[in-house]
């Protein structure tokens, strides 16, 4: 099945730095997606990208649907302690009822 | 908050025994989806819903059924727990098949 590589897997920052994480796939996706999870929490929606080399922003956080379609990265601005969460993409797939297809999160912490 | 509420948060259960989880949602999404949560693995989908009895199976439909008689519950039933499902489990529900999920809090299930 189609698969999405997120990377990395974990990052330690301190606090006021900027994030940068990666997705990307072999396959073409219509739509990608940022989630944020936070402990004991389901994951919620961060971001949304609908169009090639879009490139949208909510607060510090700034997200690229890359131009192939193929990728997509989220950056996180002056990084701050309540940022600490896991993070996921999620592409939705080109066609028929397919659900979104996740990568397997970036587990960011914050060091102050 | 979305109106979407998963029951139990917690369960205990011993192996072999039936175990059913539910996941209800207030929006009159069409879209409603089972997945888990395991360390190293990210959200894995394990059935999926498009309408009233409409279901089809995800990567990790083992063990698993799911039942949707009506708009607002979806079910999630370990016909026989193994301590292979162990895990945190997730609901979530779409308004249409290019949109954001909305995810429920989660329910921890430990089979001992």
């Amino acid at each position: 099945g189609q698969q999405l590589n997120q990377s990395p897997q974990s990052m330690f920052i301190q606090e006021g730095e900027d994030v940068s994480m990666n997705c990307t796939s072999s396959s073409i996706f219509n739509t990608w997606l940022w989630y944020k999870q936070d402990p004991g929490e389901g994951p919620v929606l961060l971001i949304a990208l609908y169009k090639a080399g879009e490139l949208t922003s909510n607060g510090r956080l700034t997200a690229q649907f890359g131009i192939t379609r193929k990728d997509s990265f989220l950056n996180i601005s002056a990084s701050i302690p309540s940022d600490v969460g896991i993070y996921f993409c999620a592409g939705q797939p080109d066609s028929g009822n397919t659900p979104l297809v996740f990568g397997k999160g970036t587990r960011l912490s914050v060091i102050a | 908050d979305a109106g979407i509420t998963q029951s139990p948060r917690h369960k205990v259960t011993e192996t072999g025994t039936p175990v059913t989880l539910r996941c209800h949602q207030t929006e009159n999404h069409r879209y409603m989806y089972w997945y888990r949560q395991d360390p190293g693995h990210g959200l894995r989908l394990i059935h999926y819903s498009y309408g009233v009895k409409d279901t089809d199976k995800g990567e990790v439909s083992d063990g698993y059924s799911v039942s949707r008689s009506k708009t607002e519950d979806f079910l999630l039933t370990l016909e026989s727990a193994t301590s292979s499902q162990t895990s945190v489990y997730f609901c979530a529900i779409s308004g249409d098949r290019a949109g954001g999920y909305t995810f429920g809090s989660g329910t921890r299930l430990t089979v001992v």
